[in-house]
């Protein structure tokens, strides 16, 4: 059974940049989108993006585009997310997050890594 | 962007019914799903396809889709179903992609 293991919470300086990984274990990312959502303290959830590790494709919401990219390495089954020129209000929970066709016509997020806290401050 | 609007929080008493809306512009004609999260964890999908239950997911709980409405109800409630509850649509080919809503907690 799959899981996804994130990286250690981090502590940034705005104008700084943030890495977070997310590592599958018990099974590989196959052919799956693995998206990364955020979670500001009280908030809801809000999509960034996601990488099909399989072929290496990324998209982004146009939110982010400027200033996240995301990747994934096959070998070591780990995807990655870096957000740069961070901001007080990026402070935040990151999870990764596996996409799954559920139907011909729409995706779920079905399995979730642990949540990685990052908070942007001086 | 697609807007999907939940009541911040329900208070519901042991055993009886819990009800959650999601609205959202003609959500009838997109496939929902919803998402429960306890506090300091992740979320876990518990529906999807606006009424298919998640595996291992107790068949008190259900989903219904139609209109500009969405709601997902909870038969029964146990003090193990206070959480935030999150409905999601694929809101293709729209920026973003996916779009959650503002989520409920509900209170038992």
């Amino acid at each position: 059974q799959l899981q996804l293991v994130q990286s250690a919470a981090e502590v940034k300086n705005p104008g700084s940049s943030v890495k977070v990984s997310c590592k599958a274990s018990g099974d590989s990312f196959g052919t799956h989108t693995i998206a990364w959502v955020r979670q500001a303290p009280g908030q809801s959830l809000e999509w960034m993006g996601g990488v099909i590790p399989f072929f290496g494709t990324t998209n982004y919401a146009q939110n982010f585009q400027d200033r996240l990219s995301i990747s994934a390495d096959k070998s070591t089954n780990t995807a990655s997310m870096e957000l740069r020129s961070l901001k007080s209000d990026d402070t935040a929970i990151y999870y990764c997050a596996r996409e799954t066709l559920t139907s011909a016509t729409t995706s779920a997020f079905d399995i979730w890594g642990q949540g990685t806290m990052v908070t942007v401050s001086s | 962007s697609y807007v999907l609007t939940q009541p911040p929080s329900v208070s519901v008493a042991p055993g009886q019914t819990a009800t959650i809306s999601c609205g959202g512009n003609n959500i009838g004609s997109k496939s929902v799903h919803w998402y429960q999260q306890k506090p300091g964890q992740a979320p876990v999908l518990i529906v999807y396809d606006n009424s298919d239950r998640a595996s291992g997911i107790p068949e008190r709980i259900s989903g219904s889709n139609s209109g500009n409405t969405a709601t997902l109800t909870i038969s029964g409630v146990e003090a193990g179903d206070e959480a935030d509850y999150h409905c999601q649509v694929w809101d293709t080919p729209n920026d973003p992609l996916f779009v959650f809503g503002s989520g409920t907690k509900i209170t038992v």
